[in-house]
């Protein structure tokens, strides 16, 4: 059962442009959503993440939006970098650890 | 380096048998969770511990099973293996045990191939 889900296995985009990373969930009792990064051979590190009673939170160069009508939440990389290139992983938790994760979305930032 | 250490990092073995997944938390974390990764999944969460007793479970395998020792380590124990249970386990650790105030450190996971 996927609560959580990342619609796009991938994406491509280039330098210095905008890359958005979409997630749907379908438990409406998620009430904390974070961001993972992953490179090969690594474990997932956390990368920012938003609180249901918000519904934008940045840092840097990411922001993450969150939709709770429509339960939809993005991140936002602006600009991209090639260091940027990465799986994304959105995951969801209702009050504890107990995280629920996306297949993740690979992005690869052209030069 | 999150400071989470898993053992082995690559571990290759036949179906019907058994496997122990080692995790190290990070100094100071009471709580380490087990997820597991399929081919073009999303991280499945299986367990989680919190300060030696088990705090949660996810879909994890009656085939399965985990604990957490006195000085936090955790193993994972895997048993008549299949050829499904290919998969990459990552073990994460935090310093609470169920507030989402924070994030998951996580380790480089363990990469076990059932032939």
């Amino acid at each position: 059962d996927q609560q959580v889900k990342q619609n796009s296995p991938s994406l491509s985009v280039q330098e210095g442009r905008i890359s958005i990373l979409n997630c749907d969930y379908t438990n409406s009792m998620f009430d904390y959503f974070l961001w993972y990064k992953k490179y090969p051979a690594e474990g997932p590190t956390f990368l920012i993440s938003i609180s249901s009673i918000k519904d934008k939170n940045e840092d840097g160069r990411f922001t993450v939006f969150l939709n709770k009508s429509a339960k939809h939440l993005s991140l936002h990389i602006v600009p991209s970098q090639p260091g940027d290139s990465a799986v994304y992983f959105c995951a969801a938790s209702v009050g504890d650890y107990k995280l629920s994760f996306g297949a993740g979305t690979t992005v690869t930032v052209r030069a | 380096d999150s400071g989470v250490t898993q053992t082995p990092k690559h571990l290759i073995t036949a179906t019907g048998q058994r496997v122990t997944l080692r995790c190290s938390p990070r100094s100071g974390d009471l709580s380490v969770y087990w997820y597991q990764q399929s081919l073009d999944q999303g991280l499945q969460f299986l367990i989680q511990y919190y300060n030696g007793e088990e705090r949660a479970k996810g879909n994890i395998l009656e085939r399965f099973s985990a604990q957490q020792f006195p000085d936090l380590h955790s193993e994972l124990n895997l048993s008549s293996l299949e050829l499904g249970d290919s998969a990459l386990y990552f073990c994460a650790s935090s310093v609470a045990g169920g507030e989402a105030t924070g994030e998951l450190f996580f380790g480089e996971g363990s990469r076990l191939t059932v032939l």
